[in-house]
């Protein structure tokens, strides 16, 4: 089946830092990604959506200059928390689809811990 | 409201027994609906999709009734291995997902 590989699974980073996390479909091409953020006990909630080549579409109250999105190629999507704080600490999940069809796949998740 | 709405629990119930999960989406211009499995720590994994008509994998059975706008998961033989948050998810327009915060079900000796 749809492979999607997500990394790191795990960073530990300072206050202030930027983190980038990779999501990459192994076996499909990608046209849309999904980027998600799941904080315990809470459902995933959506953050962006990325199609390939283009800017991503952000979730509202989302900061687009705080998680910059990029999706340079049909298999290869990356999140980056820029000026990371102890509040960013959470689960991030990508997922990603092929050409309009569901259901999404997903990556294994990256646990962000901003100390 | 929430826009996907589901009872957190947790379901406990011993090995071999049947447990249902109901969902409840708010949107009646949903157009499809997941339901996934996340285990602790780990990124959801799709469990079955929902067909208007119900459908079967296994030993898990799910039902839509658009006209109360709900889903359900039923799980029969419940093993150890089905412990676990089972993810409610509904698909809008632009195929947006939108999750269910999940019911934990927690099956025991």
């Amino acid at each position: 089946g749809a492979v999607v590989s997500q990394h790191p699974s795990r960073v530990i980073c300072k206050s202030g830092t930027s983190v980038k996390i990779e999501c990459r479909s192994l076996d499909f091409q990608a046209t849309t990604m999904f980027w998600y953020r799941q904080f315990p006990k809470q459902s995933l909630m959506l953050m962006a959506t990325s199609n390939e080549g283009s800017k991503a579409t952000y979730e509202q109250g989302v900061e687009k200059d705080k998680f910059l999105i990029n999706h340079a190629s049909l298999t290869l999507s990356t999140l980056t928390v820029t000026s990371a704080h102890p509040e960013d600490s959470s689960f991030y999940i990508c997922s990603a689809r092929g050409r309009g069809l569901l259901p999404l796949h997903f990556g294994n998740g990256t646990r962000l811990t901003v100390t | 409201r929430k826009e996907v709405e589901q009872d957190p629990g947790p379901f406990n119930v011993p090995e071999g027994a049947t447990v249902a999960f109901n969902c409840t989406y708010s949107n009646s211009a949903s157009q499809s609906f997941f339901w996934y499995r996340q285990d602790c720590r780990k990124e959801p994994k799709l469990l079955m999709s929902v067909y208007s008509s119900g459908n079967e994998d296994g030993r898990f059975t799910a039902q839509l009734n658009r006209a109360s706008q709900y889903i359900s998961l039923l799980i029969r033989d419940s093993k150890l291995s089905d412990s676990a948050t089972y993810l409610c998810v509904v698909a809008g327009g632009g195929n947006k997902l939108t999750f269910g915060t999940g019911t934990q079900l927690k099956v025991e000796l």
